[in-house]
């Protein structure tokens, strides 16, 4: 069966440090993935997708920034944190099958001091 | 442009009495709707898909419908633990992108 990992859980870090986000899926092949961000009480905001190794469409321009160094990870990175990056980050996959069903991971929580 | 509109926003219902919760969506040809349940904290769970208009999925006590402009979950005799948010999600047709919207917080009351 498939999962998908995401690490750290919880993150607190000042504002203008770096930041390293890591999504892993186990047990499926080339799938697509995404990074949203979710605000408190706020639905899912779309930031990266990807479709394949190296490739990575972006959503929003800010001081995000997405890559996909192997078929099944994906990482979200800042160079620079601000107050505004804080929120629940989510990795999510999709299946090829047809059905584009799409399934998230556990999530972590970014809170910018 | 595409978009996702839930409500209500937030709904309280005792324990046993069943409701209806609203998704109603404008997209460029529908390839999908999608419905989550998301627990505080957590990321949000897949519950169903739909594909096209009069199609209807079941899962122990909820039911999902859908039209040409909307989605319906409904949520038969409710207990404690279905209290979550609620997402629903729409795929355009020719996209890899999933719209979402903001979601309905469901609190049931024993």
């Amino acid at each position: 069966s498939q999962t998908i990992h995401q690490w750290p859980a919880t993150l607190v870090q000042p504002v203008g440090s770096p930041l390293s986000l890591e999504c892993t899926v186990e047990g499926t092949s080339n799938p697509n993935l995404y990074w949203y961000r979710q605000a408190a009480g706020r639905g899912l905001q779309l930031l990266f997708y990807s479709v394949g190794i190296g490739q990575i469409s972006s959503e929003v321009p800010q001081n995000l920034s997405a890559s996909r160094p192997q078929d099944r990870q994906f990482i979200l990175s800042s160079k620079k944190l601000l107050l505004s990056d804080s929120g629940f980050y989510l990795c999510a996959w999709t299946t090829l099958d047809g059905n584009n069903e799409q399934f998230f991971g556990p999530g972590t929580r970014l809170t910018v001091l | 442009e595409d978009q996702v509109t839930q409500s209500p926003e937030a709904l309280r219902l005792q324990e046993g009495e069943s409701s209806s919760l609203n998704c109603s969506y404008t997209v460029s040809g529908l390839r999908g709707l999608f419905w989550y349940r998301q627990d505080p904290g957590k990321g949000p769970e897949f519950l169903f898909t739909l594909y096209s208009a009069g199609e209807e999925k079941e899962k122990e006590r909820l039911k999902a419908t859908l039209t040409k402009k909307e989605s319906f979950l409904h949520i038969t005799a409710p207990k404690p633990e279905d209290s979550a948010t609620y997402l629903c999600a729409v795929q355009a047709a020719g996209t890899y992108k999933y719209i979402f919207g903001t979601g309905t917080r469901l609190k049931v009351l024993a």
